[in-house]
């Protein structure tokens, strides 16, 4: 059973698209996170939600938008997609604070543009 | 925000052979957490520890939360131990949001 899965894991696409990446988990989380991890394998918080309701939202371009329609799934969209958009994208999930809020990751999305 | 900082960058060792992995945080913490990225990318929680001693298997990790680091002890380093740990903390204000450090490349050797 995964217990957080994204798709695609690779996406490649000409600058000025438009696409979406899709986050689901299983493990019953109250709070989901997008990371973004460049070519140095440097990792950066973007969005997190807890129950449907955004609670972080770094300094990230508009053309980023999460969307959360339920606690299990956690969405990307990029609109207008620039050469700089291209790395990994990161999707995780944890119970929330003061609990244990151990972070699980999913496999990633490896965005590409051309 | 809060700065994390590890060492060292790169470490190569030998297969069967013992280290220690560093963290330092600018600033106290509610979360902090260390993370293995394999060679094909994905990244697996190895710890949650604000504080405090855990030990799973070969690994175990201490936070000196006063002293503000965190460390991680790989002992019997095997080539699967291969791949980039990152130590992740979170402030007291805002314990959901995770800073990475830079990581520390592990390379073991057969």
């Amino acid at each position: 059973d995964t217990a957080v899965s994204q798709t695609p894991k690779y996406l490649v696409t000409q600058m000025g698209n438009d696409k979406s990446i899709k986050c689901e988990q299983n493990l019953g989380h109250d709070t989901m996170y997008w990371y973004k991890q460049d070519s140095k394998k440097f990792l950066k918080i973007m969005f997190s939600y807890n129950n449907k309701e955004l609670i972080i939202n770094e300094t990230v371009p508009n053309r980023f938008s999460p969307k959360s329609p339920d606690k299990a799934h956690l969405n990307l969209h990029i609109n207008s997609l620039e050469l700089g958009d291209s790395a990994v994208y990161f999707c995780a999930s944890s119970r929330a604070p003061p609990r244990d809020s151990t972070q699980y990751f999913g496999p990633g999305t490896r965005l590409t543009v051309l | 925000g809060i700065q994390v900082e590890q060492s060292p960058p790169d470490l190569i060792l030998q297969e069967g052979a013992n280290s220690t992995l560093r963290c330092n945080f600018s600033d106290s913490v509610n979360n902090l957490q260390w993370f293995h990225q394999n060679p094909w990318g994905q990244l697996i929680n190895l710890f949650y520890i604000p504080s405090g001693t855990k030990q799973n298997g070969r690994l175990s990790a201490t936070t000196v939360a006063t002293e503000r680091y965190s460390l991680l002890y790989i002992s019997s380093s095997q080539t699967t131990d291969s791949g980039v740990y990152f130590c992740a903390a979170a402030p007291w204000e805002s314990a959901r949001q995770l800073t990475f450090g830079s990581g520390t490349q592990l390379t073991v050797l057969p």
